[in-house]
């Protein structure tokens, strides 16, 4: 079956310090990946997909980026965290199957508190 | 401009009564819609999907929604709400083949009074 996994669950990162998030897809090859920002009070933004290893779109300018150096891994980092940053980030995958209609299914989600 | 907009930010309902949460959505094309729940500070589910067809769709937990093209809109409907069914609700709208590039709406919060 197809799962997700995300980590850490939690993290609270000084201003200025780095950050990297890790997410593994098993079950499928080839997912479509996405990062998820989810303010408080808010719906989710999208940060940045990708169609495949090393291809990596950016929705929106911001002080993070991402990467995948395997198929079923998605990376999100940044250098130096700001405290805007602060938020909770959802990992998520699609299928790519031929012809079929996919959605998304998610991570549990990595809560980050930038203080 | 593509966007979905969830007018009902807090919704308080007896479990038990029935319940409704709305989604309006704008979109060039023939929409892909999503209705996912999440639980505090877990990730989200997927509670049904319309790609097209039958408009009615029924999702998992007793959840159905309905697709009126005319009115851009695509409602949440369940007849009787448990306690277990408190949570936030998000409605999402996506292209074809492109399932995890999705437009979410706000999120409505649904409490539900015993």
């Amino acid at each position: 079956s197809q799962t997700i996994h995300q980590w850490p669950a939690t993290l609270v990162q000084p201003v200025g310090s780095p950050l990297s998030l890790e997410c593994t897809v098993e079950g499928t090859s080839n997912p479509n990946l996405y990062w998820y920002r989810q303010a408080a009070g808010r719906g989710l933004q999208l940060l940045f997909y990708s169609v495949g290893i090393g291809q990596i779109s950016s929705e929106v300018p911001q002080n993070l980026s991402a990467s995948r150096p395997q198929d079923r891994q998605f990376i999100l980092s940044s250098k130096k965290l700001l405290l805007s940053d602060s938020g909770f980030y959802l990992c998520a995958f699609a299928g790519t199957e031929s012809g079929a209609n996919t959605e998304a299914f998610f991570g549990q989600g990595t809560r980050l508190t930038v203080v | 401009a593509q966007s979905v907009t969830q007018p009902d930010i807090h919704i308080t309902v007896s479990e038990g009564a029935s319940l409704e949460l709305r989604c309006n959505y704008s979109y060039g094309a023939t929409p892909y819609l999503f209705w996912y729940v999440q639980s505090p500070g877990q990730g989200l589910q997927l509670l049904l999907k319309y790609f097209s067809g039958d408009t009615l769709v029924q999702g998992i937990k007793g959840f159905e929604a309905e697709f009126k093209r005319s009115q851009s809109s695509f409602n949440l409907r369940k007849p009787s709400v448990h306690w277990s069914d408190a949570a936030e609700y998000f409605c999402a709208v996506g292209a074809p083949n492109q399932g995890g590039k999705l437009i979410f709406g706000q999120g409505t919060e649904l409490s539900v009074k015993p």
